[in-house]
């Protein structure tokens, strides 16, 4: 596609259910990251793919975070028992090679009510 | 551990106005720094890439300079614009190949 693109844009879910976020990468990307940012903050790194494998999932917060890329292109962030906690923008992003530009999505919106 | 922080957090000027955004790094051992624009309640759009072994970087209105030694970059904006208001994010690789980002510095321009 033309660019990175995350569905849907906003989410709200109910404390305690489980959500799935999704991320379509630029064609052609092997790098794959998923960051959250809540409001006014600079973005927090969550899980970085290169492939279909984690090179990188040192930022998920805990078990209940839990992100698969199983073809190597689009990437599914889940989310079990949801905690209000949980609300912040959720970022895509990709690009070709570590050495070239980023690209990220338009994010997600989850909040937790 | 690399540290990435941006000076200002905040920042208001008049329309026409030429300004520095501030970004500093600890880890001098970087391959580039790319610069952000994030828009309220939007993803982030990138602005300019900046590889290690460039100095300068240029487009449109937009200049980055890049002193991998002192660990600093900053992001010139000529001639600034009411359109210009945005947070402006910088970010590095780190040795894993995750993006760290610093705060961000939220500017508005004033017409």
């Amino acid at each position: 596609g033309a660019g990175v693109s995350q569905t849907p844009s906003n989410k709200v879910t109910e404390k305690g259910k489980y959500v799935e976020l999704r991320c379509d990468p630029i064609s052609g990307h092997t790098a794959l990251y998923w960051y959250r940012q809540s409001l006014g903050q600079g973005p927090e790194f969550l899980i970085y793919f290169q492939g279909t494998g984690a090179a990188d999932d040192s930022g998920l917060p805990n078990d209940r975070f839990f992100a698969v890329r199983p073809e190597g292109s689009v990437s599914t962030l889940k989310i079990q028992r949801t905690e209000r906690g949980d609300s912040a923008m959720y970022l895509c992003a990709s690009r070709d090679r570590a050495d070239t530009e980023a690209f990220f999505g338009q994010g997600t919106r989850l909040t937790v009510v | 551990k690399q540290e990435v922080t941006q000076i200002p957090a905040a920042l208001s000027v008049p329309e026409g106005e030429n300004l520095v955004l501030n970004c500093s790094f600890t880890d001098s051992a970087i391959y580039n720094l790319q610069w952000f624009r994030q828009d309220p309640g939007k993803g982030l759009t990138s602005l300019l890439l900046i590889q290690s072994s460039q100095r300068e970087q240029t487009s449109g209105r937009l200049n980055a300079s890049l002193d991998k030694s002192s660990g600093r970059s900053t992001l010139y904006i000529a001639a600034s614009q009411p359109g210009d208001s945005a947070t402006y994010l910088c970010a590095v690789p780190s040795n894993t190949g995750k993006l760290i980002f610093g705060q961000g510095t939220t500017l508005q321009v004033k017409p």
